[in-house]
């Protein structure tokens, strides 16, 4: 039973590059997140989506940042241009949500981002 | 606004002897309550759950957790602490409606001495 795929595992790039992390979600769960994890601010949720449309991106930091899910078994962060701060781990989850039913996230392994 | 404190940043135990996290939120009507276990380089994975049918949540690895609403607490035990325990371990709480209003908790990080 294949988990939340994220990829890469690791990218390390220099400032100012696009980057791109790339999560593949658990088959039949219908909401996705996104979160970013550092030592200062701890896990954040940046965004999440539910049945393919976002809906509350609140917590993305600013306009460099873009999430996309073009369909229920792939979702994009799109970091553009990079800057050194963007360096944490960025997590994937997904869960499967229903009105009155509360079901747990499962997270990927993250991807760890390292922008030089 | 609704919170979630774990009380200990840093927790360290005996192989063998037993482990307490704390983890209190603010007073709501009924959240759910959520442990979550991080190894390093890992994501989070779920330990257990509690969504109001019994107070005391079973999980897996032989953790436990109590519902104490005269509390608001949600205290992770465990008899005998093994060396694979050692990991962050995250208190979360869902204040209702959508998953995305879930709260995280700043983690304890958990060390098992041989």
């Amino acid at each position: 039973d294949a988990g939340v795929i994220q990829s890469p595992r690791h990218e390390v790039t220099e400032m100012g590059q696009e980057v791109t992390l790339r999560c593949k979600p658990i088959s039949g769960h219908n909401s996705l997140f996104w979160y970013r994890q550092t030592m200062m601010r701890g896990l954040e949720l940046l965004i999440y989506f539910n049945n393919n449309v976002p809906i509350d991106d609140s917590g993305m930091p600013e306009d460099r940042f873009s999430a996309k899910m073009p369909n229920a078994s792939f979702s994009t962060l799109k970091i553009q241009p990079s800057e050194p701060r963007d360096s944490a781990v960025y997590f994937c989850a997904s869960s499967f949500t229903r009105t009155g039913v509360d079901q747990p996230q499962h997270f990927g392994d993250g991807t760890r981002l390292s922008i030089l | 606004a609704q919170s979630v404190t774990q009380l200990d940043s840093h927790v360290s135990v005996s192989e063998g002897t037993p482990v307490l996290l704390r983890c209190n939120y603010s007073s709501s009507y009924s959240p759910s309550l959520f442990w979550y276990v991080q190894h390093p380089n890992k994501g989070l994975q779920l330990l257990l759950k509690y969504t109001s049918a019994a107070t005391l949540v079973k999980g897996i690895n032989g953790f436990e957790a109590e519902f104490k609403k005269s509390e608001t607490s949600f205290h992770l035990t465990k008899p005998s602490a093994h060396m694979s325990d050692a990991a962050e371990y995250f208190c979360v709480v869902n204040y209702g409606g959508s998953q995305g209003n879930l709260i995280f908790g700043k983690g304890t990080k958990l060390s098992v001495k041989p």
